[in-house]
C-alpha cells in the first residue's frame, strides 16, 4: 500500500514565524502535491512537483514556497505565517501525470496560526 | 478550463436506503473523474475513478458511480447506506489535457440509524 506521511497532525504557530510542513511518500511516485482544505471551499492546490528540484504554482501559491530535494520528500514552507493561513494542509502523491492515476493523500496537518 | 460542482452541501439518508451524491463537471476534452471520501480529522481516501470504458464504475465499500457524458455527471451511489458511510465526499475531475485535479467543495453525507 502507498503510504504518505506528514510530519505533524497538529501544529500551533505564532504570526510571523517560519513554518515547515514535511511530506514523505514511500512508493517512488513522480508527482507530489500540497493542498489546503477550508470549510465550504473544498481542496485548493497550493504547489505541485513533477520531479526532484522542480515545482509548479497551483491556484493559491501566495505566501507559500516548496522544496523537493529528494523524490520522496516534498516540503511546504510558510515564510512568515499569518492568521489567514490557519487551515488543514494535505499532501498527496501520484505515480504519473500523463494518465488517470489517482492521488494518495496523507493524514493532514491542522495548522493554527495565532 | 476544468471545473466540478457538487450541488448539495449535505445529503441525509436513513440506514438501509439507497444513497446518491451528485457531481457534475465541465472540461474541454475528455475527463478523468474521481471520488474520494474523508472521515473526520483524516486525509482523503480514494473510492473509485472513471478513465475510459464501461460507464458504470465500481469501487471500494460497495460504492459505484455512473459516468454520463451527455449530462456531464458522475454521481456516486450505493444501494444500501450504512451509518459508517457518514463522511465528507469529494468529486474531482482532470481534463486529459491538464496536469492537475480540480476538486468539488464536498458533500457531507449523514446516514441516520
Amino acid at each position: 500500500d502507498v503510504k504518505v506521511t506528514q510530519s505533524s497532525r497538529y501544529l500551533v504557530k505564532r504570526t510571523g514565524e517560519k513554518v515547515f510542513l514535511e511530506c514523505v511518500q514511500d512508493m517512488d511516485h513522480e508527482n507530489m502535491f500540497w493542498y489546503r482544505q477550508d470549510p465550504g471551499l473544498g481542496l485548493r492546490l497550493i504547489y505541485f512537483s513533477y520531479d526532484v528540484k522542480m515545482k509548479e504554482k497551483g491556484d493559491i501559491p501566495e505566501g507559500y514556497s516548496v522544496s523537493r530535494e529528494k523524490k520522496e520528500r516534498f516540503s511546504l514552507i510558510l515564510e512568515s505565517a499569518s492568521t489567514n493561513q490557519t487551515s488543514m494542509y494535505l499532501c498527496a502523491s501520484s505515480f504519473s501525470r500523463t494518465s488517470g492515476n489517482e492521488q494518495f493523500f496523507g493524514p493532514g496537518t491542522r495548522l493554527t496560526v495565532l | 478550463a476544468q471545473s466540478v460542482a457538487q450541488p448539495e452541501d449535505q445529503v441525509n439518508v436513513a440506514e438501509g436506503n439507497p444513497l446518491t451524491v451528485k457531481c457534475t463537471y465541465s472540461v474541454s476534452g475528455n475527463p478523468y473523474l474521481f471520488w474520494y471520501v474523508q472521515y473526520p480529522n483524516r486525509g482523503l481516501q480514494f473510492l473509485l475513478k472513471y478513465i475510459t470504458g464501461d460507464n458504470l464504475v465500481k469501487g471500494s465499500y460497495g460504492f459505484e458511480a455512473e459516468f454520463n457524458k451527455s449530462q456531464t455527471s458522475f454521481h456516486l451511489k450505493k444501494p444500501s447506506a450504512l451509518v459508517s458511510d457518514s463522511a465528507l465526499y469529494f468529486c474531482a475531475v482532470r481534463d486529459r489535457g491538464y496536469s492537475t485535479l480540480t476538486f468539488g467543495k464536498g458533500t457531507m453525507l449523514l446516514v441516520s440509524p
